[in-house]
């Protein structure tokens, strides 16, 4: 099953400034990966998913991500920080189960938006 | 479409009592999906529907826990005397099976809390 590792639970940038938020996965065999968003005491919402289609990989809110094999990566960028976007970051794999497509989810990352 | 709702969206109850939770998933939705969220980390996989059968339960899911879907539309996850470990953020997903993988979406969640 794939593992999913996000570095940095909290990342702080400034209004206007670059969003990396990254993320890596553990399998020999690249698996579907999401990233969600989560507001306070929201469920998740779904930004973008690569489903192997694409590498480069373009989602709500001006985000996108890009799929690197060579790296096992699929970080998560954004040119210019809003406000708005101020929550919590999930990364996910799909478990390539034979009866389902549980998600397999990193601990998160906590983006700060500084005015 | 509404989406994908739960209801309650807070349950405080006491050690020892049994809580239900409902879900409703968005309309035509064939597969639904339970995760529980602790504090600080990511979605972790309960249990998942496709239909109304229950094809996969993770080992997170104790004796104590029960989900059903009877008709394969609403479902309900039961826990039975309750613990402090029990308190979590409880999210269903629903989702509409498709060739490679699906996306799963969410509910605001049922946020439980157990004294």
């Amino acid at each position: 099953a794939q593992s999913v590792t996000q570095l940095g639970s909290h990342v702080s940038v400034s209004e206007g400034a670059l969003v990396l938020l990254r993320c890596n996965y553990s399998s020999s065999v690249p698996p579907y990966l999401f990233w969600y968003v989560q507001y306070p005491n929201q469920g998740l919402q779904l930004l973008l998913k690569y489903t192997s289609a694409a590498t480069l990989v373009k989602g709500i809110n001006g985000f996108e991500a890009e799929f690197k094999k060579s790296e096992t990566s699929f970080h998560l960028t954004k040119p210019s920080a809003h406000m708005s976007d101020a929550a919590e970051y999930f990364c996910a794999a799909d478990t390539n189960s034979n009866s389902g497509y549980a998600l397999n989810f990193g601990k998160g990352t906590s983006l700060l938006v500084t005015p | 479409d509404t989406g994908v709702s739960q209801d309650p969206r807070h349950k405080i109850t006491k050690r020892g009592q049994n809580v239900t939770f409902r879900c409703d998933p968005i309309s035509e939705h064939n597969r639904l999906y339970w995760y529980r969220q602790t504090l600080g980390q990511g979605p972790e996989f309960l249990t998942y529907f496709q239909n109304e059968a229950q094809l996969e339960k993770s080992r997170l899911l104790s004796d104590r826990f029960s989900a059903e879907r009877p008709k394969g539309s609403f479902s309900t996850l039961e826990i039975q005397r309750t613990e402090q470990g029990d308190s979590a953020m409880y999210l269903c997903a629903s989702s509409l099976a498709s060739s490679g993988t699906d996306t799963q979406y969410f509910g605001p969640g049922t946020r439980l809390t157990v004294l």
